[in-house]
């Protein structure tokens, strides 16, 4: 079982909808929740992060953490075109906080 | 802003060659760490190191070393370059602030062993 798993997509949703991205993470020990964002050819960059269960909301983004089911997902509102990149769950682990990360889901938005 | 600075974008190296991935950043962070992504497996952690002279295995350290001789700089070190190892490294470094919230990723160096 991998550590960090998400769907590898591509998740395709129309401009102005709702893009709903999940993670599931094994280790129960990890405390902090990322999401990073990776346009093709780049480096990842951080979009958002989370701590505690319930909802974190940043602009269009919203990441919802339940760590009774080892979970976080990541809302994006209205979705544009430029949000198309690749979407990148990753978790803590360990003492020096290392971040594990899952494969990653390819979104794309289309007008 | 935290610049992670590594020194080549592309690479291209000949099986059996000693190669070396530098990566320095600027805002005297203690945690480094050095990624490899392949497609379909995402980033893989190869090592880290949280101070000077200090490293961690990550989970695929076989065929790499690691040196943090200086606080700012870290660098990856293939002792004997493999077509395997022909992937894009992601040097990132952490600062204050739990978990990710402090890590800030260098550009990449795409390497190509022939």
């Amino acid at each position: 079982q991998k550590e960090v798993e998400q769907n590898s997509g591509p998740l395709s949703v129309p401009e102005g909808a709702i893009a709903s991205l999940n993670c599931t993470y094994s280790d129960r020990g990890s405390q902090s929740f990322f999401w990073y964002r990776q346009y093709s050819g780049k480096s990842p960059e951080l979009i958002m992060f989370i701590y505690s269960n319930g909802d974190k909301e940043d602009g269009r983004f919203t990441a919802q953490l339940n760590k009774a089911s080892q979970y976080v997902s990541l809302l994006i509102r209205d979705s544009q075109p430029s949000d198309s990149a690749t979407y990148l769950c990753a978790v803590t682990q360990g003492g020096y906080n290392k971040l594990i990360f899952g494969a990653g889901t390819r979104l794309a938005v289309h007008p | 802003d935290v610049k992670v600075t590594q020194s080549s974008r592309y690479l291209v190296k000949r099986t059996g060659e000693k190669v070396f991935l530098e990566c320095v950043q600027d805002m005297d962070h203690e945690n480094m760490f050095w990624y490899r992504q392949d497609p379909g497996l995402g980033l893989r952690l190869i090592y880290f190191s949280y101070d000077v002279k200090m490293k961690e295995k990550g989970d695929i350290p076989e065929g790499y070393s690691v040196s943090r001789e200086k606080k700012e700089r870290f660098s990856l070190i293939l002792e004997s370059a493999s077509t395997n190892q022909t992937s894009m490294y992601l040097c990132a470094s952490k600062g204050p602030g739990q978990g990710g919230n402090g890590y800030t990723f260098g550009s990449g160096t795409r390497l190509t062993v022939v």
